[in-house]
């Protein structure tokens, strides 16, 4: 199975700072990556497909970037409504998951 | 509107099993494949297989075949998920999600599975 690496694993920002989360594939996935955020006690919620597309209704403060084996998640202006952990997802055959990024506000 | 609304808690002994279901509705259920993905507490994301409901084919992690079980029953647009052979480890919150070709874009509501003696 293709494992992904995620990193960091946690990160501590301020209101407003860039938040950059990177996902490493341990084989080529061309653009199958998806970022899903999950708050606590919540299901997961698609924010972007196909390593760069943005999820309709999602805020463009989102962003992602990569292709091949290396990833990218941006969060170009950190929101209070932003603490979430955050998961990298290849879909190809089968899906994985990063082991997620927590996000918390300095 | 899209919905997955999945089946309540459940407090099962080790060596049991457990049925997970996932009711869809907003949609018309044969035409997108569910995912079943579990969580621990505190711990990350874990997929677990997929079922195509039209078909009724499946595909398994490794690490649960042969105790993964998963059916649908399409007059009820429901999807369901038996893990058997309980144990402690399998203590999690199961989610179902329907899968787009991009990924899972609706996820159900999540249902706690509790193994204890």
């Amino acid at each position: 199975d293709i494992q992904m690496t995620q990193s960091p694993s946690s990160l501590s920002a301020s209101v407003g700072d860039r938040v950059t989360i990177t996902c490493q594939a341990s084989q080529d996935i061309s653009n199958y990556l998806n970022w899903y955020q999950q708050k606590p006690g919540k299901a997961p919620k698609l924010l972007i497909y196909d390593a760069s597309n943005l999820e309709t209704g999602v805020p463009s403060r989102f962003s992602g970037s990569g292709s091949g084996t290396d990833f990218t998640f941006t969060i170009s202006s950190l929101q209070p409504e932003d603490i979430a952990t955050y998961y990298c997802q290849q879909y190809d055959n089968p899906w994985t998951f990063g082991q997620g990024t927590k996000v918390e506000i300095k | 509107q899209v919905q997955l609304v999945q089946s309540g808690a459940e407090v099962k002994k080790p060596g049991a099993s457990v049925k997970v279901s996932c009711k869809a509705s907003g949609y018309t259920f044969t035409s997108y494949d569910i995912n079943w993905v579990r969580q621990a507490t505190g711990q990350g994301l874990e997929w677990m297989g997929w079922m195509n409901p039209n078909s009724g084919n499946t595909g398994y992690a490794q690490k649960f075949q042969g105790r993964v079980t998963m059916t649908r029953n399409t007059s009820i647009s429901t999807a369901y998920m038996e893990l058997s052979s309980l144990r402690s480890e399998d203590t999690a919150v199961y989610y179902c999600a329907r899968a787009v070709v991009t990924g899972a874009d609706y996820w159900g509501q999540g249902t706690l599975v509790t193994v204890s003696s």
